[in-house]
């Protein structure tokens, strides 16, 4: 059983529209989680952290935390071609981040 | 302010061949991660290292696969006697305190063995 479960898409949206990216974890002990963003061939780059129930808002970015649903996600508002990458979700386990698959997400121009 | 760095950025083997990847970690980051990718794959865990000690090492392969972070120097994962499966894209990331922190990642080194 997958510890860190994203659905891996293709996401399709059109630009400007919202982008919704999902995230389900197993550990109820977990505290931390992270939101990267991969482009294709490169290293994932870190958008978000979140650590607390509820929203957190960063630019086009809101990161959703809920605890009791060991669910978190990613909201993309104003989507634009240039988001279009794997989204990267990881916890935090014991000394290390536990990932998931990633989701990709395509931005249609 | 240098981000982690990772080389080489690419390396290619042939099996039976040892790959050697060295990672420095951020300037006053004394945690280092290694993650592998696999293609169309998510970030698997491998190691966990501070300075001269080997915190967490449960993903790493029992045979084959080494790691260590010197007193001096970068932190270096070895291969040794690389098969086909070993190609990846192998990631190090870094943390200044402990692995409750932000980790941030390196360029990766991507390794393809013939």
């Amino acid at each position: 059983q997958k510890e860190v479960e994203q659905n891996s898409g293709p996401l399709s949206v059109p630009e400007g529209a919202i982008a919704s990216l999902n995230c389900t974890y197993s550990d109820r002990g977990s505290q931390s989680f992270f939101w990267y963003r991969q482009y294709s061939g490169k290293s994932p780059e870190l958008i978000m952290f979140i650590y607390s129930n509820g929203d957190k808002e960063d630019g086009r970015f809101t990161a959703q935390l809920n605890k009791a649903s060991q669910y978190v996600s990613l909201l993309i508002r104003d989507s634009q071609p240039s988001d279009s990458a794997t989204y990267l979700c990881a916890v935090e386990g014991t000394y290390k981040y536990i990932f998931g698959t990633g989701t990709r997400l395509k931005v249609l121009a | 302010n240098a981000g982690v760095m990772q080389n080489p950025r690419h390396l290619v083997r042939r099996r039976g061949q040892e790959a050697r990847l060295r990672c420095s970690p951020m300037k006053g980051h004394s945690h280092v991660y290694w993650y592998r990718q696999l293609p169309e794959e998510g970030l698997k865990f491998m190691v966990y290292l501070q300075k001269e000690n080997i915190i967490d090492e449960s993903g790493m392969p029992k045979e084959r696969f080494s790691a260590e972070f010197p007193k001096e120097g970068p932190s270096i994962l070895r291969i040794q006697q690389v098969v086909r499966g070993d190609s990846a894209a192998y990631f190090c990331a870094s943390s200044p305190r402990d692995s409750t922190d932000t980790q941030y990642f390196g360029p990766g080194t991507r390794l393809t063995v013939l």
